[in-house]
């Protein structure tokens, strides 16, 4: 089980705005521990579109946004297109463990 | 450009031991730590260790320590990992991956990926 928590499912409509969060604690998010998110699509390797909390790789759309508060990160997509459904992970370091953690990831839908 | 090239499938039994490859090029093979990442069948991503090839150590999650082993040849700038007692339950497809930065671990450049079937 994983102690990076994340809803397994969101949805939303073209157009619209949705946010994927990632609930952590003490000893990973909320240690200051960077968050980072992967997009992934059936059959593919995951595809990293947030490192270091808020910050978008070159070639990442500006639709894609990460935040960080406390122990929660969060990935929004805003003007979502049909080309965004895919499953979303994040992932952080956690002190405890000694090792890098992912969310059980997010599969999103576009109505 | 920064390439990561992963053996082909494998089909092993329960109990005997899968190795596998990851080729880098692209990029000074020595400078970057390296990430290995399993994806079972409809599952999430699971985080299993990682090589840092300037020092030639090595660091495992703390489920697989004792049954994987990080190797490599920096001549052909190859990473190779080597499970051991496999189960069913580690079929999945494995993933190397390198960070963003030379000590990375947002990992942004990743391997096609080498499937691991278990069975009888």
């Amino acid at each position: 089980q994983s102690v990076l928590t994340q809803p397994p499912s969101v949805s939303g409509a073209p157009g619209q705005r949705v946010t994927i969060p990632c609930t952590g604690s003490s000893s990973n998010i909320g240690a200051g521990y960077d968050v980072h998110w992967y997009q992934q699509f059936p059959g593919t390797a995951p595809k990293l579109v947030i490192y270091g909390n808020t910050n978008r790789p070159s070639g990442v759309p500006g639709r894609f946004s990460g935040s960080k508060s406390g122990t929660s990160a969060s990935l929004a997509i805003t003007g979502l297109q049909a080309e965004d459904e895919a499953d979303y992970y994040c992932q952080s370091h956690d002190s405890s463990l000694s090792g890098v953690l992912f969310g059980g990831g997010t599969k999103l839908t576009v109505l | 450009q920064v390439q990561l090239e992963q053996s082909g499938a494998e089909v092993k039994k329960p109990g005997a031991s899968v190795k596998f490859s990851c080729k880098a090029s692209g990029y000074s093979f020595t400078s970057f730590y390296l990430h290995w990442v399993r994806q079972a069948p409809g599952q999430g991503l699971e985080w299993m260790g990682i090589s840092k090839l300037s020092g030639d150590t090595t660091r495992y999650a703390q489920k697989f320590q004792g049954r994987v082993a990080l190797t490599r040849d920096a001549s052909t700038s190859t990473v190779y990992m080597e499970l051991s007692s496999l189960r069913f339950e580690d079929t999945a497809v494995y993933y190397c991956a390198r960070g963003r930065l030379q000590t990375g671990y947002d990992l942004s450049f990743w391997g096609q990926g080498t499937l691991v079937t278990v069975s009888s």
